[in-house]
């Protein structure tokens, strides 16, 4: 599996764009991004994928830079249910997810 | 369309006592898995399975076991207790992992004292 690294916490104010980096420098040409989040005590979430463009979705919007080194997730406009930690993973060639421990979001009205 | 169910929710077990951990999808997913989390920490992969017939262990598989006889089902077998196994503990499966999201179930907290 790729490597990923992740900030430990962000916090955003409520109603603001949330943009959280990753970093997968040794991210191979076929290798997909996922982004998963986990809301206290339950399982995680899955929340978006992508390869190579960018991709959007009803949660949350991915931008995958160029060399594909690495990942901004952005959740629009944040709400205080959004307070989670979100997991960045490249599963790769062992097709098996590692859930390092991710970054918790901190929403704050 | 249930996904994932995890039985079950809670459970406290002494040491030295036995369990199995439920898990069954109804997605018709291939793929299977066992994670344990503990406190403040990402998960950790337990046992997998790639289908019915097939498991293979994952990082911390020592003190578990699995089986996996339907594509449906994937128990969790806990064989003596300790306390280190103090956990929760997540199924998820995948149609093929590759391309697909991950589907987790939402977790057994599991106490052995």
């Amino acid at each position: 599996d790729a490597k990923t690294t992740q900030p430990t916490s962000m916090d955003c104010a409520e109603g603001r764009a949330a943009n959280l980096p990753c970093n997968h420098s040794t991210i191979s040409g076929n290798e997909y991004v996922y982004w998963y989040r986990q809301i206290h005590s339950q399982g995680p979430q899955y929340i978006i994928h992508g390869l190579k463009n960018n991709e959007t979705n009803e949660m949350a919007s991915l931008i995958i830079t160029e060399d594909r080194k690495s990942s901004t997730l952005i959740l629009p406009h944040a709400t205080l249910r959004d307070t989670a930690v979100y997991y960045c993973i490249v599963p790769g060639g062992s097709y098996i997810p590692t859930f390092g421990r991710g970054t918790s979001l901190i929403v704050h009205p | 369309n249930a996904g994932v169910t995890q039985t079950p929710k809670f459970r406290i077990l002494k040491i030295g006592q036995s369990m199995t951990l439920q898990c069954t999808q109804d997605m018709n997913h291939n793929y299977m898995y066992w994670y344990r989390q503990d406190p403040g920490m990402g998960l950790k992969l337990i046992y997998y399975s790639v289908g019915a017939g097939i498991t293979d262990k994952g990082e911390v598989p020592n003190g578990y076991n699995v089986s996996r006889s339907t594509t449906e089902d994937f128990p969790l077998r806990l064989e003596l207790a300790a306390p280190s196994q103090t956990s929760v503990y997540f199924c998820a499966s995948s149609y093929n992992s590759r391309n697909y999201g991950y589907t987790f179930g939402s977790g057994t907290r599991l106490t052995v004292v």
